[in-house]
């Protein structure tokens, strides 16, 4: 069973800090992407990478994908209250790529 | 344009009762899965199907059973409901595979059941 880990767990932090979100595993990803969850709705896409130490950056959020394709990092830059949420990292795994595995999870409450 | 459409939202059975759980998309994914939510977990794989009729099973199949027989919904049954199925079930479509082109999942809102 392949997994893949998130750390931490939970974060609680306040409005203006920065913070990064860690999706570790030791299998290998042909992609992989996050996820934000708010209370009482699914999942909700937020990036994609494919290749091997890409970064993407969407408005305060960057996202990196290892060089060896096992792991991905969430960066958030002064953050608000309305980045609260879980936050699900999902990898294809090579051979298997019509299904995701998530990760454990990361829960970030921004207070005011 | 509804997405991902799952009903009920929530639900409350009785040891050994059954049920299912629908799920209908109007996007005409090919692709569709439906996972468990547990408190402060992931989401794990129950079943999915690439295609109508066709289905194959994820991490923890036992104690449910799906059917494709359109390309716009795709049922979850469960049979001899028992406590350790309390959960929150999401269903989710895809087209192509997630992960291809920046293509991901759309996900429904979920269905919270508890077994008791």
């Amino acid at each position: 069973t392949q997994l893949l880990e998130q750390s931490p767990q939970f974060l609680s932090i306040q409005e203006g800090e920065n913070l990064t979100v860690y999706c570790n595993s030791s299998s290998v990803f042909s992609s992989l992407q996050w996820y934000r969850q708010e209370p009482g709705e699914g999942p909700v896409l937020l990036v994609t990478v494919v290749t091997g130490g890409e970064v993407k950056k969407l408005k305060r959020l960057t996202f990196q994908f290892g060089d060896a394709r096992k792991d991905s990092s969430l960066h958030i830059t002064a953050a608000q209250t309305g980045d609260t949420g879980l936050y699900l990292c999902a990898g294809a795994v090579r051979g298997a790529t019509n299904k995701l595995i998530f990760g454990t999870g990361t829960l970030l409450a921004v207070q005011p | 344009n509804a997405g991902v459409t799952q009903t009920p939202k929530f639900r409350i059975l009785k040891i050994g009762q059954s049920m299912t759980l629908q799920c209908t998309q109007d996007m005409n994914h090919n692709y569709m899965y439906w996972y468990r939510q547990d408190p402060g977990m992931g989401l794990k794989l129950i079943y999915y199907s690439v295609g109508a009729g066709i289905t194959d099973k994820g991490e923890v199949p036992n104690g449910y059973n799906v059917s494709r027989s359109t390309t716009e919904d795709f049922p979850l049954r469960l049979e001899l409901a028992a406590p350790s199925q309390t959960s929150v079930y999401f269903c989710a479509s895809s087209y192509p595979p997630a992960g291809w082109g920046g293509y991901g999942y759309t996900f429904g809102s979920g269905t919270r059941l508890t077994v008791v």
